[in-house]
């Protein structure tokens, strides 16, 4: 198993909403990363856990807040969020952290922030 | 901190023809290179991936990179291209030990009929 999945596939909320996007692997990866894409830019780094550790955070807002409950499970918990949150969420994995790794894309979270 | 210049942002070609995605890395260490495709709505797939020795790298789908120290290049390459080639490509560059991977502006590769 190959895959990366994330639930859900869009999600639209308003700016006083909590919502949580999810992703899981089950490939063996020790390494999980969070990325922001705008519309027609390139993915930019959120957050990397690396055995379920925090290992950067990419001076992200307080209103994204990170979890990594086991080595399978990545979740993103939104709060407050503003209409420039409006993104596609990636997330990936990869063996380790160490660099020589590609990365495992998931489809993505559409979301939308009213 | 390492970064990737993807010097064309649209490459429109016919279909049949060869086509080159041009990408130039800079880092203070040695980097390990890799091209991704992006088709709309979908994440990131790898098409292939520089770690080390030789300097000509084959990928999935017929393309091709070839890492180029002096000239800090990783240009991607495919001797003829189909419709279904349409979609973004982005040059990515990380450093050993380095977590943080970063990805070029992207290319827009459109293959008109």
């Amino acid at each position: 198993d190959t895959e990366v999945t994330q639930t859900p596939k869009h999600l639209v909320m308003g700016m006083t909403n909590k919502k949580s996007l999810k992703c899981e692997q089950h490939m063996g990866h020790r390494a999980m990363y969070w990325y922001k894409q705008k519309a027609k830019k390139p993915p930019e780094l959120m957050f990397v856990y690396s055995y379920e550790k925090l290992s950067i955070n990419e001076s992200v807002p307080s209103r994204f807040s990170p979890e990594c409950p086991n080595s399978s499970l990545l979740n993103l918990h939104l709060h407050a969020l503003q209409p420039e949150d409006s993104a596609l969420y990636l997330c990936a994995s990869s063996p380790s952290d160490r660099g020589r790794d590609e990365q495992y894309f998931g489809p993505g979270t559409r979301l939308t922030v009213t | 901190a390492q970064s990737v210049t993807q010097l064309d942002s649209q490459v429109p070609v016919f279909e049949e023809a060869p086509v080159e995605l041009r990408c130039n890395y800079s880092s203070s260490v040695s980097v390990y290179l890799f091209w991704y495709v992006q088709y709309p709505n979908q994440g990131l797939q790898l098409l292939l991936k520089y770690l080390s020795g030789s300097t000509l790298v084959k990928g999935i789908n017929g393309f091709e990179a070839e890492f180029n120290k002096s000239q800090t290049s990783f240009h991607l390459r495919k001797p003829s291209v189909h419709i279904s080639d349409t979609a973004e490509y982005f040059c990515a560059v990380s450093v050993p030990g380095g977590g943080d991977m970063r990805f070029g502006a992207g290319t827009r590769l459109t293959v008109k009929p």
